[in-house]
C-alpha cells in the first residue's frame, strides 16, 4: 500500500459538462475528506466521511457537487454542470479513527474551460 | 466557524539561517495543529503537528511551539537548506469532531543556496 490514491490526475472539461473523481484511501483508513485548493490558497474542507457514512459537508459544496463512498472504502466525487469557477485542485485524504493525521492524495487538478 | 491566518506568505532566507512561520487560530475549541509541506505539483505532507496539551515539540530541524492563550503557533526550521524549499501550509482542528482541518493560507518558503 503506497498511500492515497486519487484518478484522474488531470481532468480538462467545458463548461456545463459533468465530471467524477475517484479517491482511494489507504486500506483500513475508515475517514475520508475531501478539500479543494485554488492556486495560491490552502486546501479548504468540502466533506468528510466515517466509513459509508457522509458526516458533514462545508456550504462551499454546492447542490452540483455530490460525493459518496458506498462500501466505506473507494470515494467518488461528482461535479455536475461544471462552471470556471470550479477549476481548482482537488484533494483527498484519510485517517484512522483515534489518530488524528490525514495522509493526502496526489489530487485531480481540474480544469473548466 | 475556525478561521487561521498565516504569516509570512513569502519567506526568503539564506542557507544556514532560520525560518518561523507564524499561524493564529481563532476557535478556542481547536487541540490540534499540524503543519504540512507542499512541493510544486505534489500532495501536502505532513511534517510536525502538536496537541493543545503541550507547548513545543521538536523533531530535528523542525520545530513547533503553542501559545493557547494568544491561540498562535509556530514553525520554526533551523539550519535550512535548498531542499526546504517548499510551500508551508499550518492547520487547526478539533479531534472531538470531525478532525476537518482549517488550512492558513501558506508561506513560500525560498532557501537560496
Amino acid at each position: 500500500d503506497t498511500g492515497v490514491s486519487q484518478d484522474p490526475r488531470h481532468k480538462i472539461t467545458k463548461r456545463g459538462q459533468n465530471v467524477t473523481f475517484r479517491c482511494d484511501p489507504i486500506s483500513e483508513h475508515n475517514r475520508l475528506y475531501w478539500y479543494r485548493q485554488t492556486l495560491g490558497q490552502g486546501p479548504e474542507f468540502l466533506t468528510y466521511f466515517q466509513n459509508e457514512a457522509q458526516l458533514e459537508k462545508s456550504r462551499l459544496l454546492s447542490d452540483r457537487f455530490s460525493a459518496e463512498r458506498p462500501k466505506g472504502s473507494f470515494s467518488t466525487l461528482e461535479i455536475q454542470r461544471t462552471e470556471q469557477g470550479d477549476s481548482a485542485m482537488y484533494l483527498c485524504a484519510s485517517s484512522l479513527t483515534g489518530q488524528e493525521t490525514q495522509y493526502f492524495g496526489p489530487g485531480t487538478r481540474l480544469l473548466v474551460l | 466557524g475556525e478561521n487561521v491566518e498565516q504569516h509570512p506568505s513569502t519567506l526568503s532566507v539564506q542557507e544556514g539561517d532560520s525560518a518561523v512561520i507564524k499561524c493564529t487560530y481563532s476557535d478556542s475549541a481547536s487541540n490540534y495543529f499540524p503543519w504540512y509541506k507542499q512541493e510544486l505539483g505534489k500532495r501536502p505532507q505532513l511534517i510536525i503537528d502538536i496537541r493543545s496539551n503541550v507547548g513545543e515539540k521538536k523533531d530535528q530541524r523542525i520545530a513547533v511551539t503553542l501559545n493557547k492563550t494568544a491561540k498562535h503557533f509556530s514553525l520554526h526550521i533551523t539550519e535550512t537548506q535548498p531542499e526546504d524549499s517548499a510551500v508551508y501550509f499550518c492547520a487547526a482542528s478539533m479531534v472531538d469532531s470531525s478532525y476537518k482541518l482549517i488550512f492558513g493560507s501558506g508561506t513560500r518558503l525560498l532557501v537560496r543556496p
